[in-house]
């Protein structure tokens, strides 16, 4: 069963600029993840946000999450044609982590 | 680095064949995982391993089985491959201590039923 659902499911921006998706979730989580993945290719994990953190960052990544709306999002700063790829929130429960369709995000030269 | 190596990135197979998918890491992770990913439905659970010789099974095991007889290996069976088995297969693991739900990819299998 799907746990996360992201929001919107395709983007494109110009390179240089700001991208930013959400995730929806159903139930209470311990922690929400951010993973992405390359055409092709397996995922790759980005960020973990615990349920009493509200905001991290990583290079030019910076996650929020709400826990009273059920949502978290995902910014990429200055993005670049690198960070063309398709981007998943997931959370665990117990031993398994389930994941939403994913937003496929095109970085435009 | 953790690395998750999966045996074949490509596949053929008719429908019938028994299908194989081979899957090992060498962080000695307890815990290990395969999924499969369609487009629009994303990664769909179909089982996971806690230990050697354990299996429980994830979202959608039907038509699926699994072995783990080693540690580092765990394995994908399809007994008689059917055409909507057609799909991207990624195994992973992760570590034991608290699950923090952090998993470690392999690059995929992408199998095709004829």
């Amino acid at each position: 069963s799907q746990q996360g659902e992201e929001d919107p499911q395709a983007l494109s921006i110009q390179e240089g600029e700001n991208a930013t998706m959400n995730c929806s979730y159903k139930t209470s989580i311990n922690n929400l993840q951010w993973y992405r993945q390359n055409s092709g290719r397996g995922l790759v994990h980005l960020i973990l946000i615990r349920s009493n953190e509200r905001e991290k960052h990583s290079g030019s990544l910076r996650v929020t999450l709400d826990t009273s709306k059920k949502s978290s999002s995902l910014l990429i700063t200055a993005s670049r044609a690198a960070d063309t790829a398709s981007y998943f929130c997931a959370s665990p429960n117990d031993y398994k982590l389930s994941f939403g369709a994913g937003t496929t995000v095109t970085v435009r030269a | 680095d953790v690395k998750v190596t999966q045996s074949s990135r490509y596949l053929v197979k008719r429908t019938g064949e028994k299908v194989f998918l081979e899957c090992v890491q060498d962080m000695d992770h307890e815990n290990m995982f395969w999924y499969r990913q369609d487009p629009g439905l994303g990664l769909r659970l179909i089982y996971f391993s806690y230990d050697v010789k354990m299996k429980e099974k994830g979202d959608i095991p039907e038509g699926y089985s699994v072995s783990r007889e080693k540690k580092e290996r765990f394995s994908l069976i399809l007994e008689s491959a059917s055409t909507n088995q057609t799909s991207m297969y990624l195994c992973a693991s992760s570590p034991p201590h608290k699950f923090t739900g952090e998993l470690f990819f392999g690059e995929g299998s992408r199998l095709t039923v004829l």
